[in-house]
């Protein structure tokens, strides 16, 4: 059974559209996060969500909105997209907000903007 | 930018130990050490973390250095499996704020020869 999981895997669309991709953990985990993947491969936190709350959201574009519904989904909803927004963005899970717990990744979702 | 530092790439052969290093100078004094790898078109997996001590898990060894601005992932025997970009991170103690030190870098790239 896969513990984190993402879909779509391959999103591509074009400037200005509006698109979602959804997280879910089946590991009974409280936390989620959202990472991004860029083209020179560094992997940045942009919000991590502890029992549907907010905890962490770096300097990331309000375009980009995180969805908690429920503490086994965080969905990245994201408005307008422009061309640097093409990049891997990953979900993880980790059993706490506790930075030394480990985290485990899903499988990435790659998107590309023309 | 990432707070470690890694060399680019390493090679080993099949079975050989390896000793993949990490330096992160200005660690303080409640920064975690954890490293993660990433295998190709996946996300990140957790290998190990560590504090003051050495440890070990089924997977690695985490020798850290007496100053703590260095560090060391051994792999016992490198199968072909273990071929991989290893990152080295430092993840505050604290559960709010230090979100900036999450950034993986660029990683090492491990080649492992049959």
């Amino acid at each position: 059974d896969t513990a984190v999981s993402q879909t779509p895997k391959y999103l591509v669309t074009q400037m200005g559209n509006d698109k979602s991709i959804k997280c879910e953990q089946n590991l009974g985990h409280d936390t989620m996060y959202w990472y991004k993947q860029d083209s020179k491969k560094f992997l940045k936190i942009m919000f991590s969500y502890n029992n549907k709350e907010l905890i962490i959201n770096e300097t990331v574009p309000n375009r980009f909105s995180p969805k908690s519904p429920d503490k086994a989904h965080l969905n990245l909803h994201i408005n307008s997209l422009e061309l640097g927004d093409s990049a891997v963005y990953f979900c993880a899970s980790s059993h706490s907000i506790l930075w030394n717990n480990e985290q485990f990744f899903g499988p990435g979702t790659r998107l590309t903007v023309l | 930018d990432a707070k470690t530092t890694q060399p680019n790439s390493m090679e080993s052969n099949e079975e050989e130990p390896v000793h993949l290093p990490c330096n992160h100078s200005t660690i303080s004094g409640t920064d975690y050490i954890h490293w993660y790898r990433q295998l190709p078109s996946q996300g990140p997996e957790y290998v190990i973390h560590g504090l003051t001590s050495n440890v070990n898990n089924r997977m690695a060894s985490l020798a850290i250095a007496e100053d703590r601005k260095s560090s060391t992932l051994i792999l016992h025997r490198a199968t072909l499996r273990d071929a991989a970009v290893y990152y080295c991170i430092l993840t505050p103690h604290l559960t709010q704020g230090g979100s900036e030190k999450l950034v993986f870098g660029k990683g090492t790239k491990l080649t492992v020869n049959p």
